[in-house]
């Protein structure tokens, strides 16, 4: 069965701490991407990675930046923790068929609240 | 830029039909649609590629407009499981980025 996890379902961080979300896929799948869904704005690509090591800002990069040190872990890291960054974060992961035509599959998401 | 979906939300009774709308400002390689249920991640409906191609599966169908950067998602004779929240995300390159629209509330009462 087709899995993404992310470590954690509810997180409560405090202003100005460096926060690490983590996801994990084992499907092999090349690209893995980070979204932020807040209602009435959808999901929000903050950050896509397409290899190892390899990323792409998406459309909400500022505040954040990203890990992927090896395939199967895409980390999202909030240098200092804003309150404007209190949110649900998904993480995806797809496999490379060409054309952004592959199934994106997705976590169960992270709710962290900054305080 | 994220495409625009239409309309924001929508209320049906069980039997009846729903189009959710999403366009985009750039050109697209293709269109994805998911469904979010409430407390849940978003789950794969269907892909379609430029061609101008239409899918379906069971009563939900779409198409895409590739020269017109839309697609269109179709509910037909819809039921209670059919709620949720649509998104459709474009692919506007041959990398696999993929960015979601806004989403539409979709509800569906007996």
């Amino acid at each position: 069965d087709v899995k993404v996890t992310q470590s954690s379902r509810y997180l409560v961080k405090r202003t100005g701490e460096k926060v690490f979300l983590e996801c994990v896929q084992d499907m092999d799948h090349e690209n893995m991407f980070w979204y932020r869904q807040d209602p009435g704005l959808g999901l929000r690509l903050i950050y896509f990675s397409y290899d190892v090591k390899m990323k792409e800002k998406g459309d909400i990069p500022e505040g954040y930046s990203v890990s992927r040190e090896k395939k199967e872990r895409f980390s999202l890291i909030l240098e200092s923790a804003s309150t404007n960054q209190t949110s649900m974060y998904l993480c995806a992961s797809s496999r490379t068929g060409g054309a952004g035509n592959t199934e994106a599959f997705f976590g169960q998401g992270t709710r962290l609240t900054v305080v | 830029q994220q495409p625009v979906q239409s309309p924001q939300a929508v209320i049906l009774r069980e039997g009846e039909d729903a189009v959710i709308n999403c366009s985009s400002s750039k050109a697209l390689y293709s269109v994805h649609w998911y469904r979010q249920k409430h407390g849940e991640a978003p789950v794969f409906l269907m892909i379609l590629l430029k061609g101008g191609e239409q899918k379906g599966h069971d009563k939900i169908s779409a198409s895409f407009n590739e020269k017109k950067q839309q697609s269109s998602l179709y509910l037909t004779a819809s039921q209670l499981s059919y709620s949720g929240t649509y998104f459709c995300g474009t692919g506007s390159s041959n990398t696999g980025k993929l960015i979601f629209g806004q989403g539409t509330t979709l509800q569906v009462k007996p």
